[in-house]
């Protein structure tokens, strides 16, 4: 069973502060996708990485996958309210008979207060 | 082009009583999938259908949950009898094929089972 941990689970900050939150994982994944979920919706896609050490900007945020396809992060730089939601990461295995099954971590709340 | 519906939004049952999710995906998308959000936890995959056919159904508590897709378009995902520890967000995506392809995410079911 393939397994995602994120950190922090909480994350509670001033609006112009930075932020990163970090996905781990002993299993290698084939991709690796972060969504923002706001309350009463479904998850949003933000992006996707592929391949080992991938490195991708929108806007204020930057997305890493790491070499060895086990982990990633998302830095946010300048935080605003805006950005407050859940942030969740999940990793596909596109190969054998997984069907490209998603597996998510638990998530990080983040807040943003002005 | 129109999201994923879902619906209802919201529903309240008591234990042991049996209820119905409605979920149509975004025309043309040949993959869909019902998720269960725990609260506080990242969605955990329940079933996957490709077309009308069930390619994963896992993580599907079969002996008390059913789902089934007509015709290759709609879905409906069945608790019978539900438990109190079924109180979660039930959400359906799609995806125009499947493996590498993005999901899109409906909005959610918040089942409440008291």
């Amino acid at each position: 069973t393939q397994l995602l941990e994120q950190s922090p689970q909480f994350l509670s900050i001033q609006e112009g502060e930075n932020l990163t939150v970090y996905c781990n994982s002993s299993s290698v994944f084939s991709s690796l996708q972060w969504y923002r979920q706001e309350p009463g919706e479904g998850p949003v896609l933000l992006v996707t990485v592929v391949t080992g050490g991938e490195v991708k900007k929108l806007k204020r945020l930057t997305f890493q996958f790491g070499d060895a396809r086990k982990d990633s992060s998302l830095h946010i730089t300048a935080a605003q309210p805006g950005d407050t939601g859940l942030y969740l990461c999940a990793g596909s295995d596109a190969g054998g008979t997984s069907y490209g099954k998603l597996t998510f971590g638990q998530g990080t709340i983040l807040t943003v207060h002005p | 082009e129109a999201g994923v519906a879902q619906s209802p939004r919201y529903k309240i049952i008591e234990k042991r009583q049996s209820v119905a999710f409605w979920c149509n995906p975004i025309s043309g998308h040949a993959t869909l999938y019902w998720y269960q959000q725990i609260l506080g936890q990242g969605p955990k995959l329940l079933i996957q259908f490709q077309n009308n056919g069930v390619v994963d159904d896992s993580q599907l508590p079969k002996d008390r949950f059913s789902a089934e897709r007509l015709k290759g378009v709609d879905s409906t995902l069945k608790i019978q009898p539900a438990k109190l520890e079924d109180s979660a967000v039930y959400l359906c995506a799609s995806s125009f094929g499947h493996r590498t392809d993005t999901q899109y995410f409906g909005p959610g079911t918040r089942l409440t089972v008291l």
